[in-house]
């Protein structure tokens, strides 16, 4: 069973340009998280989707937003992007979501704003 | 959510056995503890899962006393493949509803020769 997979891997842009991520959960998964990590910040949740729905959503401003695909990818932008959004943003894939499930992530995508 | 502390950091030696604990005093009834293991420029990795008493996989022990404001992961016989960041968790167990896991500062485990 393939795993979660992220791409790209690594990403440089400049500040004001927009960006955007991609994730392919599991086979069969259907809840797709993001994260976002600094060194500062550490894990934080951005937001969650579920059957191409957002279901929950973490404290980041307008500027960062995502969506979910029929076939339960999901893709996540970050317009007007900021030095402080540089970071490892990780995708999450689950069953169906809730605690008790095992969250599987992906390697994740460094993304360095210059 | 629960809000959990561990320590920062912990060094071992190979061979050793290894138990972080995590204090969780608002824990709810339904919730549950996950810890996750994560690799410099990786995503976290599932370890083990509990709610009460011990559970025990391939990988680790999770120890979680009566009251269920802590626990204890332990890791038998650490090699220095083990060296990562370690996070407790604590949530909700009802299936199928809006995930957000809470990540806190995790405990960096050092493992030397």
């Amino acid at each position: 069973k393939a795993g979660v997979t992220q791409t790209p891997r690594y990403l440089i842009k400049t500040r004001g340009q927009q960006v955007t991520l991609s994730c392919s959960p599991i086979s069969g998964h259907r809840s797709v998280s993001w994260y976002q990590q600094t060194p500062g910040q550490g894990l934080q949740f951005l937001f969650e989707y579920f059957s191409e729905t957002q279901r929950n959503k973490g404290n980041f401003p307008g500027r960062f937003s995502g969506r979910q695909f029929s076939n339960s990818r999901s893709e996540m932008n970050v317009s007007t992007l900021e030095l402080g959004d540089s970071a490892l943003y990780l995708c999450a894939s689950m069953a169906l979501g809730g605690m008790n499930t095992e969250a599987f992530f992906g390697q994740g995508t460094r993304l360095t704003v210059v | 959510l629960a809000k959990t502390t561990q320590p920062i950091s912990m060094d071992s030696y190979e061979g050793q056995e290894v138990n972080i604990t995590c204090s969780h005093n608002n824990i709810a009834t339904n919730d549950y503890i996950t810890w996750y293991q994560q690799f410099p420029s990786q995503g976290p990795r599932f370890i083990i899962q509990g709610y009460k008493t011990k559970v025990t996989n391939e990988v680790a022990s999770l120890f979680i006393p009566a009251d269920r404001k802590s626990s204890t992961l332990s890791l038998p016989r650490v090699s220095l493949s083990d060296t990562a960041v370690y996070y407790c968790l604590v949530g909700s167990r009802i299936t199928g509803t809006a995930s957000k896991l809470t990540f806190g500062t995790g405990t960096r485990l050092q493992v030397t020769l």
